[in-house]
């Protein structure tokens, strides 16, 4: 039973542009969401993260959505560049506990 | 080194033999994890240590044993492992268990089971 469900698989966009990668989840019990970015050879690494209580949350070109009543976040990415391109994983863990449950992941390219 | 680190970075293994993945973080963090990241399959959590006490077991066979002697040192001792196993296995680390801290990543083992 997949808890948190993340599309698109792939996305390609072009440089500038807007990428857009959606989560859902069915625990209502789940109290952070974070996103992770992976680059080839490394570890995921976070990249923002949101908490319930508030229903946007930006940190320079990274965006993050939150609808409660939808049970969906989504992650912004403005003004996209090459550099941007790695795969993306939402997560979400509940009663303030670090158990995070991930997303499959988004494979990200930026063509220039 | 800084971060958290992971040897060896790649391994191949018959399903008989018995090795051992080891991590370390240089954080001063008192929790870690153990993950598995399978190809099209989301991240999943393996085990979780705090202050060395092992606090979650995701359900894992008994095939995999972790290990942590201290708070900087994590080990996956493995043995009799069956070619499904084969994933990138990774460390984490964070400074407690709660949600508000975060958790940073080492870079994977590689695990091919032939």
């Amino acid at each position: 039973q997949q808890q948190v469900k993340q599309s698109p698989q792939s996305l390609i966009v072009q440089k500038g542009g807007i990428s857009i990668i959606n989560c859902a989840y069915e625990n209502t019990a789940f109290d952070y969401f974070p996103w992770y970015q992976q680059f080839p050879g490394k570890g995921p690494a976070l990249l923002i993260a949101i908490r319930p209580d508030v229903s946007e949350k930006k940190e320079g070109r990274f965006t993050i959505s939150f609808n409660k009543s939808a049970k969906q976040f989504s992650l912004h990415i403005m003004d996209s560049q090459p550099g941007d391109s790695a795969t993306y994983f939402c997560a979400a863990s509940k009663g303030g506990y670090n158990k995070l449950i991930f997303g499959a992941g988004t494979r990200l390219a930026v063509h220039p | 080194e800084t971060g958290v680190t992971q040897t060896p970075r790649h391994l191949v293994m018959g399903m008989t033999n018995k090795k051992s993945l080891k991590c370390e973080q240089h954080l001063g963090h008192n929790a870690m994890y153990w993950y598995k990241q399978s190809a099209k399959k989301p991240l999943e959590l393996m085990f979780v240590y705090n202050f060395k006490e092992q606090t979650e077991n995701n359900s894992v066979p008994s095939r995999f044993s972790p290990e942590c002697p201290n708070s900087s040192h994590l080990f996956l001792h493995l043995h009799t492992l069956q070619p499904e196993d084969s994933a990138l296995y990774l460390c984490a680390s964070s400074q407690g268990t709660g949600n508000n801290y975060e958790q940073y990543f080492g870079p994977g083992t590689r695990l091919t089971v032939t």
